[in-house]
């Protein structure tokens, strides 16, 4: 069964960058069928997509936060990465990783998820 | 990024049904877009529901019970999730989502549904 780890520093400085990966056991990262995505949800509030990244690499970022996002994969490590620049504090938020149900050359359902991980940006 | 537009909340009693809404903005018709539900309870993380493009073409999540369904009224170009036999279990936090364009996402703001 597919599990997602979400890793990382639980408290990033305002200015600097946040840096999470996400582990994948249980299953291949390396398959056409899914990509693999990062949503975020601040404390009380509702949930926001960051993006999405194949294992090819190819990336689909929000809009909103292009500029400060980078993803990265690393097939023979099973692994997924974010990374989020210049943080203040509205970025203080659980990390989610997912993976991405991607059917007929689009995206679909985050099927299967981490459990989320706390980032306090102070 | 649009806006998908869901009431913060709803309430229902056990054994009735629960309809929740999930309004796309004007410049996106619901009549062409696949409409995602996710569920969460607190302290968990957002488990997948189903998903409804029409009748024919639909698909439930795994292990997801069969109360839960979706449709759409094209007329107020909402998406909506409806969950019959409602059981106390079900009380939660649901999001919707669409992918307006390829690979780019956004999650409506959420409903709690309280189970009276």
């Amino acid at each position: 069964q597919l599990q997602l780890q979400e890793s990382g520093p639980g408290l990033v400085k305002p200015s600097e960058t946040l840096s999470l990966t996400c582990t994948v056991s249980g299953g291949s990262i390396n398959n056409n069928n899914h990509y693999w995505g990062w949503i975020r949800q601040p404390p009380g509030k509702g949930l926001q997509w960051i993006g999405n990244i194949g294992y090819t690499g190819k990336t689909y970022y929000n809009p909103s936060l292009k500029s400060r996002v980078s993803m990265s994969v690393d097939t023979s490590k099973k692994k997924f990465s974010l990374r989020l620049s210049s943080v203040t504090a509205t970025d203080t938020a659980v990390y989610f990783c997912a993976r991405l149900r991607w059917y007929v050359s689009a995206a679909d359902a985050f099927d299967v998820w981490g459990q989320g991980t706390m980032v306090t940006v102070s | 990024q649009p806006v998908l537009t869901q009431p913060p909340s709803s309430s229902a009693s056990p054994g009735e049904s629960a309809r929740l809404t999930c309004t796309l903005p004007s410049d996106i018709d619901v009549h062409y877009s696949n409409i995602y539900w996710y569920q969460q309870k607190p302290g968990s993380p957002p488990r997948y529901l189903l998903y409804y493009f029409s009748d024919s073409e639909k698909g439930l999540g795994s292990g997801v019970p069969s109360r839960f369904s979706g449709s759409k009224d094209d007329s107020a170009n909402t998406g909506i999730l409806l969950i019959s036999g409602l059981q106390s279990e079900d009380e939660a936090e649901y999001y919707c989502m669409i992918w307006p364009s390829n690979g780019s996402g956004v999650f409506g703001g959420g409903t709690k549904l309280t189970v009276l």
